[in-house]
């Protein structure tokens, strides 16, 4: 079964950092372009980054310089180290993934969601 | 950055109606466009690809059409489980923009 599990979500102070994890099973995260996308409280759905099979990597500005995205292909897990973080983003995160489409058309496999409070 | 315009913003309809949700691209985006259905406490289910192709599994009463600024959602027979909240995205420049969402009501 295709399925991404995330975990590393909690509360953290403004200006502190945590690493968000996603496990996946069914496929390999090395072979497909995987993605993080957040959801603000009551608010809509906001793209955060993206990491290519071949490796490229691509930010929101909003998070540009304090994000990074990052797998383990020997554990098939795709992560999402956050610095620097502020009060703005405070969100519910997902992992997902483009598996049995084009990444350019569409996102098919998501997990969960891990949720990130930022406050002090 | 591209811009989405989804309209409307809420929905109330009644089970079997026809229901319409658009969204309006800045600039000509091609094909490069999906919608997703997120329901309360859940993650975005992708309900059509490449702005026109049914997912797997997703009942044939959702269909996409549209292609370069002017996309469309139709839901030709509303059920009960419709519900929800609807997104947009565009995935031909970064960021992958998603409108700001339709909220579904099943009256």
């Amino acid at each position: 079964e295709v399925q991404l599990v995330e975990s590393g979500g909690g509360l953290i102070q403004p200006g502190g950092s945590l690493r968000l994890s996603c496990e996946a099973s069914g496929f390999a995260v090395s072979d497909n372009y995987m993605s993080w996308v957040r959801q603000a409280p009551g608010k809509g759905l906001e793209w955060v980054s993206i990491l290519y099979s071949g490796g490229r990597t691509y930010y929101a500005d909003s998070v540009k310089g304090r994000f990074t995205i990052s797998r383990d292909n020997s554990k098939n897990t795709l992560y999402l180290q956050m610095n620097s973080l502020r009060a703005e983003d405070t969100a519910v995160y997902y992992c997902c993934g483009a598996v049995n489409v084009y990444y350019y058309y569409g996102v098919d496999v998501w997990g969960q969601g891990t949720a990130v409070t930022v406050s002090s | 950055d591209i811009q989405l315009t989804q309209s409307p913003s809420f929905l109330s309809a009644s089970v079997g109606d026809r229901v319409t949700i658009t969204c309006r691209a800045s600039q000509d985006i091609s094909s490069y466009f999906a919608w997703y259905q997120q329901k309360p406490g859940k993650a975005p289910k992708l309900l059509i690809s490449g702005a026109s192709t049914l997912q797997s599994g997703v009942p044939s009463r959702f269909r996409g059409s549209g292609s370069g600024t002017e996309f469309t959602l139709t839901i030709s027979s509303l059920q009960p489980e419709d519900f929800g909240n609807f997104y947009c995205q565009e995935l031909k420049t970064y960021p992958y923009t998603f409108g700001q969402g339709t909220k579904l009501e099943i009256k």
